[in-house]
C-alpha cells in the first residue's frame, strides 16, 4: 500500500475486555515498530520487529500486552483484560530497514478508549 | 537515565514571526537526533536525522541544528500550515532499537 494502515481508527471497549490491534506496514519494510501515545506525553515504544520476530519486547508494560508479526506482514497489537490506564493512541511504523538514522514512516493510530 | 526535553510545549506565533523550538537531552552515547511533524489525528511524519554536533539539516522554512547537548528547530516567517505539533527524539547507544521520544511543542501560526 502507499502507506502504513491501522485499524481501527477507533476503538472503545469495556474494562477487562480484550482487545486487537492490527497494523499493515508498508510492503517489503522489514522493521515494525509500535509506540503508545498518551494524552499529554510522549511516545512510549512498545516492541520491535525485525521479519516475523521480535528482538525488542522492553517496552510492553505487563503481560496483558502482546504482539505476533506474519509472512513479515501485518503486525498484530493485543491487549488482555483492557485497563483504563491502557486508553491512548497505539502507533504502528515501519522502515525499510533497521540502522542508525532510518526514518520510520507511522500509521495514522488507533485510538483506543476504555471505560 | 535516557531523556528528552521539549521547550515550549505550546508555541504561537504570527505568520512571518520566526522562531526556535529547544530539544534538550541527556543519552549515553548518542546515535542519532530526529524531527517528526505531527498534525492532529495524524502519526508522526519524518523531518530530520542529525548524527553529530555541529550538523545543519534544512527543509523549506525549517533548519534543524545539533550541540552536544541539544538541538533546535529554526522556523523561519512561518505560515499557518506549518501549525502542528513537532517531536524530538533520540536513538541512543544503550536504547537499542528504540527511538525516544519528548513530548512535543505544538506550534500555532495564525495569519
Amino acid at each position: 500500500g502507499a502507506g502504513v494502515s491501522q485499524s481501527p481508527s477507533n476503538k472503545v471497549t469495556e474494562k477487562g475486555k480484550d482487545v486487537e490491534l492490527r497494523c499493515d506496514p508498508i510492503s517489503g519494510h522489514t522493521a515494525l515498530y509500535w509506540y503508545r501515545q498518551r494524552l499529554g506525553q510522549g511516545l512510549e515504544f512498545l516492541i520491535y520487529f525485525q521479519g516475523n520476530s521480535a528482538p525488542d519486547k522492553s517496552g510492553l508494560p505487563s503481560d496483558r500486552f502482546s504482539a505476533e508479526r506474519t509472512g513479515e506482514s501485518v503486525s498484530t497489537l493485543t491487549i488482555q483484560r483492557t485497563q483504563q490506564e491502557d486508553s491512548a493512541v497505539y502507533l504502528c511504523a515501519s522502515s525499510l530497514v533497521r540502522q542508525v538514522g532510518e526514518k520510520l514512516f507511522f500509521g495514522s493510530g488507533t485510538q483506543l478508549s476504555v471505560l | 537515565e535516557d531523556q528528552v526535553t521539549q521547550s515550549p510545549e505550546a508555541l504561537r506565533l504570527q505568520e512571518g514571526e520566526s522562531s526556535s523550538l529547544n530539544c534538550s537531552y541527556t543519552v549515553s552515547g548518542l546515535r542519532g537526533l530526529f524531527w517528526y511533524r505531527q498534525d492532529p489525528g495524524k502519526g508522526p511524519e519524518f523531518l530530520f536525522t542529525l548524527y553529530s554536533a555541529g550538523e545543519e539539516k534544512e527543509k523549506e522554512r525549517l533548519k534543524a541544528t545539533l550541540t552536544k547537548k541539544e538541538s533546535f528547530l529554526h522556523i523561519t516567517a512561518p505560515k499557518p500550515e506549518d501549525s502542528a505539533t513537532y517531536l524530538c527524539a533520540v536513538q541512543a547507544q544503550q536504547a537499542g532499537t528504540a527511538l525516544i521520544f519528548g513530548k512535543g511543542t505544538t506550534l500555532s501560526v495564525s495569519s
